[in-house]
């Protein structure tokens, strides 16, 4: 159980395009979904909290028309990356939480990453 | 910023050998979470100890916790080539509203 997917697992394109991510929750729901981005050999940096049916919460530095979230619902986010230049080129890593239940603590499940390459 | 460091960053043994992870933080939190991560790929959650425990077990891993420290390890026993990966510690900190902050990461490399 507990699964996340991502699609697509990897995509290239040329600079000035723009590049949707689709991050999903195959068998829990969850209102809360983030986004983070990686660079090689570096940790996770939250990028935005997505929360089903609302707007999402950008962290500091973060441009919000940049990287557009939609949560339309509880098994759904997306990151549009618009108008990619080569430094958007990353790794980057979506995670749900699942509806709170008794006995869990904010565990979070990761998807497998999107690796975006701009041209 | 990064709450979390992680030491060492890189780590290097023999196959059967035990590896020793070191996480520190800076705030109270609610939870400490271990993440593995095999090279460009997702991550997979290990184990969470919550802020009032002090040790968890999950088969050949130990968690350890001491908040007056704020710090955390992680103890992988017995140790095999398939446990090179990245080991990421993250925290739920009580102000955080559910987002975690991640640590640097540790490069694990088992040596068969």
């Amino acid at each position: 159980g507990a699964v996340v997917s991502q699609h697509p697992s990897r995509v290239i394109c040329k600079s000035g395009t723009s590049v949707k991510i689709e991050c999903r929750s195959l068998d829990f729901q969850a209102t809360t979904m983030f986004w983070y981005r990686q660079f090689p050999k570096k940790s996770l940096m939250l990028m935005a909290t997505s929360n089903e049916g609302s707007k999402a919460t950008y962290e500091q530095g973060v441009e919000k028309d940049k990287f557009l979230i939609n949560h339309a619902s509880l098994t759904l986010s997306t990151l549009t990356v618009t108008s990619a230049h080569p430094e958007d080129s990353s790794f980057y890593i979506c995670s749900a939480k699942p509806l709170p239940t008794s006995g869990t603590y904010n565990e979070q499940f990761f998807g497998p990453g999107t690796r975006l390459t701009v041209l | 910023s990064q709450q979390g460091e992680e030491d060492p960053q890189a780590l290097s043994i023999q196959e059967g050998e035990n590896a020793t992870m070191n996480c520190s933080y800076k705030t109270s939190i609610n939870n400490l979470q271990w993440y593995r991560q095999n090279s460009g790929r997702g991550l997979v959650h290990l184990i969470l100890i919550r802020s009032n425990e002090r040790e968890k077990h999950s088969g050949r891993l130990r968690v350890t916790l001491d908040t007056s420290k704020k710090s955390s390890s992680l103890l992988i026993t017995a140790s095999r080539a398939a446990d090179t990966a990245s080991y990421f510690c993250a925290t739920d900190a009580e102000t955080s509203g559910s987002r975690l902050t991640f640590g640097e990461g540790t490069q694990l490399t088992v040596n068969p």
